[in-house]
């Protein structure tokens, strides 16, 4: 079966110190993962996802994730944090069989102090 | 460009009411999904289907129904709602591709509130 875990449901920094949310995966076979953003009252905007090709995966408004196999983790990155950035963040993973299903963290809201 | 749409965006009801939400995506996705999002639980799969007229259970379908009646359109049900049914409910599509590297779009929500 295949399942993320997010340490920390939430986290706070400074504008412009480095982001840093963890997730940490499950998975018998090598897992197809994501990051998705939730600001206030909208649905989630899909950040950026890992397929295999490369560990260090680029995605939008700055933000990074890499994959290690070794630590079962995709932790998710921003070097400097922006006021914007608050947000609610959710990783992913997609499931094989019928449906290819997601399973998703429970989240980690991020807090950025001016 | 409107992706998935959800209608309507809030809804209040009172114990034993019914309703139906309604899930409307314009990109030709084969996959689409109902999820319920609660504080500290994430997202949780109640109903998805694989295309049109045909659906499976998620995680927690109980208390819910839902249709695929047109390839476009995913709607979920509830029939007798309940207070533990107050929460924010998100409906996703996806394409249907042979890898499993492909996205769920989702749309804004339907903030459901049962009294």
């Amino acid at each position: 079966a295949q399942s993320v875990t997010q340490l920390g449901s939430h986290v706070s920094v400074s504008e412009g110190a480095l982001v840093l949310l963890r997730c940490n995966y499950s998975s018998s076979v090598p897992p197809y993962l994501f990051w998705y953003v939730q600001y206030p009252n909208q649905g989630l905007q899909l950040l950026l996802k890992y397929t295999s090709a490369a560990t260090l995966v680029k995605g939008i408004n700055g933000f990074e994730a890499e994959f290690k196999k070794s630590e079962t983790s995709f932790h998710l990155t921003k070097p400097s944090a922006h006021m914007s950035d608050a947000a609610e963040y959710f990783c992913a993973v997609s499931a094989t069989g019928t449906g290819n299903q997601f399973y998703f963290g429970t989240g980690t809201s991020l807090t950025v102090i001016p | 460009n409107a992706g998935v749409t959800q209608t309507p965006k809030f809804r209040v009801l009172k114990t034993g009411q019914s309703m139906t939400l309604l899930c409307a995506q314009d990109m030709n996705h084969e996959y689409m999904y109902w999820y319920r999002q609660d504080p500290g639980m994430g997202l949780r799969l109640i109903h998805y289907s694989v295309g049109e007229g045909t659906t499976a259970k998620g995680e927690v379908p109980d208390g819910y129904n839902v249709s695929r009646l047109k390839k476009q359109n995913f709607l979920l049900g509830l029939e007798s709602a309940a207070p533990s049914q107050t929460s924010v409910y998100f409906c996703a599509s996806r394409i249907r591709d042979r890898g499993l590297n492909q996205p769920q779009h989702f749309g804004d929500g339907t903030r459901l509130s049962i009294l």
